[in-house]
């Protein structure tokens, strides 16, 4: 059972750019989450969607967009890149058809982003 | 606003040497209480949900429990496997499903 995928793996970009983050559900979750994880920092939350609908956000900017596929699957798009954008993103993805029990995310390996 | 404080920020062990970990937290309303290890680059491992106060659960060299206001991750004769960040999480009972709010994170360092 494959768990939580992300790609591309690391990234490197210049200021200004733009930048679009892929990221594959744990099989049988329909919830995904993004997080930005600076060095030596815990994740902070960026958004979630669920339904292909983004349903929470965080204290992000609007350039930070994202959009979910009938197939769970998840994209994060950052416009007009900053050097302060430079973190490991990570998606975890969990499940809202437990009843309300069980709501643990899983992460995905992340993907490094270097903004030069 | 939610928030979680973790102690010490970083803590080193002779191998063998047990210890806890401290996380405090304050959430409106507490869903549950998540703790994760995470490698260096990687993404974090999901180790424990903590629900309710007087809860404990136990996983191998790893125990967790948690009160009302704080949970500790009890580690029994460390190996130097066992270094890593441990970071501590909440998520609160409003809506389904929603975000966590994490600490910083302790590093571990375990010596042979």
């Amino acid at each position: 059972d494959a768990g939580v995928t992300q790609s591309p793996t690391h990234l490197i970009k210049t200021r200004g750019q733009q930048v679009t983050l892929r990221c594959s559900p744990k099989s049988g979750h329909d919830t995904v989450s993004w997080y930005q994880q600076a060095l030596g920092q815990g994740p902070q939350f960026i958004f979630q969607y669920y339904e292909e609908e983004e349903r929470q956000r965080g204290n992000f900017p609007d350039r930070f967009s994202g959009h979910q596929f009938p197939n769970y699957s998840s994209e994060l798009n950052v416009n007009a890149l900053l050097l302060g954008d430079s973190a490991l993103y990570l998606c975890a993805s969990s499940s809202d058809q437990t009843g309300g029990l069980d709501h643990t995310q899983y992460f995905g390996p992340g993907t490094r982003l270097t903004v030069l | 606003e939610d928030q979680v404080t973790q102690s010490p920020e970083a803590l080193r062990l002779q191998e063998g040497e047990s210890s806890s970990l401290n996380c405090s937290y304050t959430v409106s309303g507490l869903r549950g209480l998540f703790w994760y290890r995470q490698d260096p680059g990687k993404g974090p491992e999901f180790l424990f949900t903590l629900y309710s106060a007087g809860e404990e659960k136990e996983k191998e060299r790893l125990k967790a429990t948690l009160t009302k206001k704080e949970s500790f991750l009890h580690i029994t004769a460390p190996k130097p496997e066992d270094s890593a960040t441990y970071l501590c999480a909440v998520q609160a009972r409003t809506g389904a499903n929603s975000k966590l709010t994490f600490g910083k994170g302790i590093t571990l360092s375990v010596r042979p």
